[in-house]
């Protein structure tokens, strides 16, 4: 267990189908992101909060909302997704935006099927 | 643009051996960050090295920062089967968020 906690593990939906993924973490982290990793790709930066506000944006799809209702949870709402959205989701949070020198912490992932 | 790409992609070796990989990135750093991904899970945070250091331990750990060469590498030494999985290396710029390279995936053999 790494302080951080993403619900659920496994998800398959349909392409018309509404879910969302929750992560959570009680470490006293400022900073919460989303990365999506498909095969073969680098991690790809979806979303990073600071202090819940959104401050990025990485030209996700609108079919990608993020929610950060308090410093400690953080939600990806998904809705209409396509196959190629299929993927594993990684929760992270760090003490502070920025790379000035704090490691992520990240989730075990929900893995993503878009049937 | 991508900006940590290690190397090898792919490296088997038997347990005891040490493994060594590889990172080369394109533009000045603040710092550098090694993780670990076991199959299907989320990545660990392993170790960072300041732009202004040049080598730091952790246990069987050792990683080395040439910012001259703009490189890094990571040796694990005395490897043991647990220690399969993806390793990559992250690059933080002051100002930015960590970009992650592709991965060199360990397979240590028994």
């Amino acid at each position: 267990e790494t302080g951080v906690t993403q619900t659920p593990r496994h998800l398959v939906m349909g392409m018309t189908n509404k879910k969302s993924l929750k992560c959570e973490q009680h470490l006293g982290h400022n900073a919460m992101y989303w990365y999506k990793q498909s095969a073969k790709k680098p991690l790809e930066l979806m979303f990073v909060y600071s202090l819940e506000e959104r401050v990025e944006n990485n030209s996700v799809p609108s079919r990608f909302s993020p929610e950060c209702p308090n410093s400690s949870h953080l939600f990806l709402h998904l809705h209409t997704l396509q196959p190629e959205d299929s993927a594993l989701y990684l929760c992270a949070s760090s003490q502070t935006t920025g790379a000035q020198g704090y490691g992520y912490t990240f989730g075990s992932g929900t893995r993503l099927t878009v049937v | 643009s991508q900006q940590g790409e290690e190397d090898p992609q792919a490296l088997s070796i038997q347990e005891g051996e040490n493994a060594t990989m590889n990172c080369s990135y394109k533009t000045s750093i603040n710092n550098l960050q090694w993780y670990r991904q076991n199959s299907g899970r989320g990545l660990v945070h392993l170790i960072l090295i300041r732009s202004n250091e040049r080598e730091k331990h952790s246990g069987r750990l050792r990683v080395t920062l040439d910012t001259s060469k703009k490189s890094s590498s990571l040796l694990i030494t005395a490897s043991r089967a647990a220690d399969t999985a993806s390793y990559f290396c992250a690059t933080g710029t002051s100002g930015s968020r960590l970009t992650f390279g592709e991965g060199t995936q360990l397979t240590v053999n028994p």
